[in-house]
């Protein structure tokens, strides 16, 4: 059964850092494009960031651009979020999805939450 | 503010059929393809539709999807109780060079 598997969330306070990591089973995990996409308490799905297959190819949403980024290990099946520079409205649970193409996610982790507060 | 308008809401009665409107632009859902996400209380986003109108394995025909310029649609027929959640449509904006989703709409199953 393939798997997303989140990890690395928690309490952080602002200006502080966090980095998430999403580890992958049961396919062929150097073949897809990965995501991450966030949701805030009692909010929507917000897109995040994108990683392609070989890790050359990134997008960021313009709200974590320059504070965040996002790489992968596919030897150990893990795509990673580096979030720097975190505040308030970063306050979310963070989703990793495997996108089956053209960006549509048809697997998505449980999601681990971010929690941005002094 | 989204970028792709939802209502935020819609209800209907079991047995009945509801329809989800999905609303955008020739940057993202006029040149790319639609998806559709449904959230039960508490979990994962899970896939419904996948270009435009497609069913992922496992997916009851119950779904459907279409899409007609800068706007998309989602069918469900036959509700039940278990039908209820948050759906949500998404695709990608050329323009923006990102992904992009809907508000999400709840649906009640009266």
């Amino acid at each position: 059964e393939v798997q997303l598997v989140e990890s690395g969330g928690g309490l952080v306070q602002p200006g502080g850092s966090l980095r998430l990591s999403c580890a992958a089973s049961e396919f062929t995990f150097s073949s897809y494009w990965m995501h991450w996409v966030r949701q805030g308490p009692g909010k929507g799905l917000v897109w995040v960031s994108r990683i392609n297959s070989d890790g050359y190819s990134i997008a960021y949403a313009d709200s974590v651009k320059g504070r965040f980024t996002i790489s992968r290990d596919n030897a150990k099946k893990t795509v990673y979020l580096q979030m720097n520079s975190l505040r308030a409205e970063d306050t979310a649970v963070y989703y990793c999805a495997r996108d089956r193409g053209y960006n549509q996610f048809d697997q998505w982790g449980q999601g681990t939450l971010v929690t941005v507060s002094s | 503010q989204s970028v792709l308008t939802q209502p935020p809401s819609v209800s209907a009665a079991p047995g009945q059929k509801v329809t989800i409107s999905c609303s955008g632009s020739s940057s993202n859902i006029g040149n790319n393809y639609v998806s559709w996400y449904q959230q039960l209380p508490g979990t994962a986003p899970k896939l419904l539709i996948y270009d435009n109108n497609k069913r992922p394995s496992g997916i009851s025909d119950r779904f459907s999807g279409s899409k007609s310029g800068t706007s998309a649609t989602l069918g469900i027929t036959g509700l039940h109780t278990g039908d209820e959640a948050d759906y949500y449509c998404g695709t990608w904006d050329s323009s923006l060079s990102s992904g992009v989703f809907g508000g999400g709409t709840k649906l009640t199953v009266l």
